[in-house]
């Protein structure tokens, strides 16, 4: 099946710094990726959606100057927390599909710990 | 947005047993999916349902589809040890750009003892 690579897997970060994370379909062409946090024992709630060369489009209540969405390429897309403070901190994962694809491959996840 | 909720939201079995996991949506919908999740991983796609079809089997799963009462069921069968995870059901939602969203339900713990 497909693979959806997301990276890193971890990270711990200041309060105030930005951290960027990197979703990557690696033997696919991703025309859509999305952004899910989820926080513990909780659902995925769906941020952001983007698409190749264009702007990202926001769920309802998600700061886009907060979370900056870059979808550079078919195969990268990038979700940049800035100025993270510890609310912030949460699980974040990816997704991709292709052009009519209603299958949804998803990356391994990113914990996030802001201190 | 979450697009419906799930039942039970934690589910404990004895290994060999059957897990039924429960997923109510809101509004119509095209396809209904389910993932799951092991503990702080990514999801996995188990299986799809259109909406016009009321049953599905894939191994030792078993998705039903009722679109009047807005309900889907999985059952999985003779369960194992390594089935304990997080199970979602997700609708999708068609984009402009013909790819879809999905939106998920609330997902149900499953725990098998072994």
């Amino acid at each position: 099946g497909a693979v959806v690579s997301q990276h890193p897997s971890r990270v711990i970060c200041k309060s105030g710094t930005s951290v960027k994370i990197e979703c990557r379909s690696l033997d696919f062409q991703a025309t859509t990726m999305f952004w899910y946090r989820q926080f513990p024992k909780q659902s995925l709630m769906l941020m952001a959606t983007s698409n190749e060369g264009s702007k990202a489009t926001y769920e309802q209540g998600v700061e886009k100057d907060k979370f900056l969405i870059n979808h550079a390429s078919l195969t990268l897309s990038t979700l940049t927390v800035t100025s993270a403070h510890p609310e912030d901190s949460s699980f974040y994962i990816c997704s991709a599909s292709t052009t009519g694809g209603r299958r949804a491959f998803f990356g391994q996840g990113t914990r996030l710990t802001v201190v | 947005s979450q697009q419906g909720e799930e039942d039970p939201q934690a589910l404990s079995i004895q290994e060999g047993e059957n897990a039924t996991m429960n997923c109510s949506y809101k509004t119509s919908i095209n396809n209904l999916q389910w993932y799951r999740q092991n503990s702080g991983r990514g999801l996995v796609h188990l299986i799809l349902i259109r909406s016009n079809e009321r049953e599905k089997h894939s191994g030792r799963l078993r998705v039903t589809l009722d679109t009047s009462k807005k309900s889907s069921s999985l059952l999985i069968t003779a369960s194992r040890a390594a089935d304990t995870a997080s199970y979602f059901c997700a609708t999708d939602f068609p984009l402009m750009d013909s790819s879809y969203k999905l939106i998920f339900g609330s997902g149900t713990r499953l725990l098998v003892r072994p």
